[in-house]
């Protein structure tokens, strides 16, 4: 079936630094992408989205740039702080619908002070 | 109110036990989903509700019980669970299982099947 994952399962940077986390997906019929946040012990916290028809959304210190070409997706964070770390999960959906949504594996963010 | 309350937080239950998990929320969505999540693994669905009616049953063995009783309301029973069944439980709103809907998640119920 088809599936989305990242590249890289953690990923260190220092305090005040930019981070990027990537995610790879392989349904090219994905029309939705949402990125979440999941801190320890809490369930996963919407952080920023895209529909297919863009190509980079911003929000407050995040970017989301997608390449539909390459089919891959990434978080930027700017200025990490140490309240960014967490594990940060892409999800995709065709069509928007999110009962579709599936997930990709994760990302570990640490910041290191 | 952007909140789905979640509870219990924990719980912990024999194998012979059953138990209920409860889901909330009063953001007027209409779909509300069930996921399980184990340790450092994505959440994996497990139940879709549309409009009060169970849309989606990702092959879930029947000692999950999903109900709705409203349009704010989820319950999940347990019965005669397995030590594998352990793990976080997550429930999910969204304003419809159509297009563009962004789920907000609950804080889990850390579920342990002893």
């Amino acid at each position: 079936g088809e599936s989305v994952g990242l590249h890289l399962p953690t990923l260190s940077v220092q305090e005040g630094d930019n981070s990027i986390i990537n995610c790879a997906y392989s349904n090219s019929a994905s029309d939705y992408f949402i990125w979440y946040k999941q801190e320890s012990g809490k369930g996963p916290q919407f952080i920023i989205d895209i529909r297919s028809n863009m190509d980079k959304r911003q929000g407050q210190r995040v970017t989301v740039l997608l390449n539909k070409t390459v089919k891959h997706l990434s978080l930027q964070i700017a200025a990490t702080q140490p309240g960014d770390s967490a594990v940060y999960f892409c999800a995709e959906s065709p069509s928007g619908s999110a009962r579709q949504l599936t997930f990709g594996s994760g990302t570990q963010l640490t910041v290191l002070p | 109110d952007t909140e789905v309350t979640q509870t219990p937080k924990h719980l912990v239950m024999g194998m012979t036990n059953k138990k209920s998990l409860k889901c909330e929320q009063h953001m007027g969505h209409r779909a509300m989903y069930w996921y399980k999540q184990k340790a450092k693994k994505p959440p994996e669905l497990m139940f879709v509700y549309s409009y009060e009616k169970l849309s989606i049953n990702e092959s879930v063995p029947s000692r999950f019980s999903p109900e709705c009783p409203n349009s704010s309301l989820l319950n999940l029973h347990l019965h005669a669970l397995q030590p594998e069944d352990s793990a976080l439980y997550l429930c999910a709103s969204s304003r419809g299982a159509g297009g563009n809907t962004e789920a907000f998640f609950g804080q889990g119920t850390r579920l342990t099947v002893v």
